[in-house]
């Protein structure tokens, strides 16, 4: 049983460029959420989706903005991007429904911006 | 507002001895607390969860931790630590909403 694949796992852009990132859940999870990781600090909540629509944001910009598709996978795409964005993208599936039910993370997409 | 604080950002200790990693929280409704490892270069795993009931809770790999609500703490315990237990710890908390709201970190290093 695969746990939560994240694509690539790392990744170099220039300032000013777009990024996509990718992530496939958990089998058995409906629930994606973005978390970014700056070095040396804990993650940082971006967004929840849920049956393809955003359901929850964290304190980010309109740069960042996602997509879940049919399947329960999902993408994160940044826009513009800037030094202060990189950083370790992390994804985390979960089942809704389930009260509270712990966050089952991937090994994390590694940005770092130039 | 919600948030966690991590009181101590480096723990280091000897292999064998007990170790504590702080936690403290605040929130104005109730929580659901958790403990998370982070093995270099890995995604992060869960080691313990407080739901409700037994205010001690224990997790994988010999860890537990005691929710203290009047004290609003969430400490992590272990009695005798490896040197694979050196990794990056995370508190966190859930409560009123899908968010999931982490400490900065506490870097416990296990000594030979």
């Amino acid at each position: 049983d695969a746990g939560v694949t994240q694509s690539p796992t790392h990744l170099i852009k220039t300032r000013g460029q777009q990024v996509t990132l990718r992530c496939s859940p958990k089998s058995g999870h409906d629930t994606v959420s973005w978390y970014q990781q700056a070095l040396g600090q804990g993650p940082q909540f971006i967004f929840q989706y849920y049956e393809e629509e955003e359901r929850q944001r964290g304190n980010f910009p309109d740069r960042f903005s996602g997509h879940q598709f049919p399947n329960y996978s999902s993408e994160l795409n940044v826009n513009a991007l800037l030094l202060g964005d990189s950083a370790l993208y992390l994804c985390a599936s979960g089942r809704d429904g389930l009260i509270n039910s712990p966050l089952h993370f991937g090994n994390g997409t590694r940005l770092t911006v130039t | 507002a919600q948030s966690v604080t991590q009181l101590d950002s480096q723990v280091p200790v000897f292999e064998e001895a007990p170790v504590e990693l702080r936690c403290n929280y605040s929130s104005s409704v109730s929580v659901y607390l958790f403990w998370y490892v982070q093995y270099p270069n890995q995604g992060l795993q869960l080691l313990l969860k407080y739901l409700s009931g037994s205010t001690l809770v224990k997790g994988i790999n010999g860890f537990e931790a005691e929710f203290n609500k009047s004290q609003t703490s969430f400490h992590l315990r272990k009695p005798s630590v490896h040197i694979s237990d050196t990794a990056e710890h995370f508190c966190a908390l859930q409560g009123g909403g899908f968010k999931t709201i982490f400490g900065a970190g506490t870097r416990l290093f296990v000594k030979a």
